[in-house]
């Protein structure tokens, strides 16, 4: 397995700008998450996903959207950046198995908007 | 919303030293987990821990839910030990969203 990858690694955006942030995972979990950290700080929920179709807002969604068409993917879309949006964005899923619902993390995607 | 606050924010030691990271949460949680966040970024899971004690090699994990606390334990710290250590409690509902503590930086020195 895999585990949960996301891509771009790196990524340079001038303000305005649209993106894509990808995240897979081939663990056939139910859960998905998006966070964002910023430097000193934990990490801060943007979006979930309890299964293919359905999403929900977390505590700073403003600015991101998400879709979940597939149990593998979650993509994360800056519709215009800001340079608030400057910051390390991981990607992170968890098994269906209620009671044991450990995060497991993708290894991020470092976003600079300038 | 929950509040999570870890404590110490940084931590020294040298190797082979023992350690106590504690994590305060202002609510009743259905669980918790500890994380570490090596030099590189990555994030690991450590321990899922509602309540009670688990050990894994050098590290264990309490929870006392009832006093809305967490220690974790770190025994003959090794460099590799070095990172960030992040507790993290149910945003709302399940264990999938998380609110994380600000963390704990430690360093492990020769």
């Amino acid at each position: 397995n895999a585990g949960v990858t996301q891509t771009p690694k790196f990524q340079v955006l001038k303000t305005g700008q649209s993106m894509t942030l990808q995240c897979a995972q081939d663990m056939n979990h139910e859960y998905m998450s998006w966070y964002r950290q910023d430097p000193g700080m934990g990490l801060r929920l943007i979006h979930y996903s309890v299964g293919a179709g359905i999403t929900d807002q977390g505590e700073v969604p403003n600015g991101y959207n998400v879709s979940r068409s597939t149990t593998e993917d979650f993509p994360l879309r800056l519709l215009s950046a800001a340079p608030s949006q400057t910051s390390v964005y991981f990607c992170a899923s968890s098994p269906p198995n209620r009671g044991q619902e450990t995060q497991y993390f993708g290894p991020g995607t470092r976003l600079l908007v300038l | 919303g929950i509040q999570v606050e870890q404590s110490p924010p940084d931590l020294i030691l040298q190797e082979g030293a023992n350690s106590t990271l504690r994590c305060n949460f202002s609510d009743s949680v259905n669980n918790l987990q500890w994380f570490h966040q090596n030099p590189w970024g990555q994030l690991i899971n450590l321990f899922y821990i509602p309540s009670g004690t688990k050990q894994n090699g050098r590290l264990s994990a309490t929870t006392v839910a009832t006093e809305r606390y967490s220690l974790l334990y770190i025994s003959s710290s090794q460099t590799t030990d070095s990172g960030v250590y992040f507790c993290a409690v149910p945003y709302t509902g399940t264990a999938s969203k998380l609110t994380f503590g600000t963390g704990t930086r430690l360093q492990v020195t020769l």
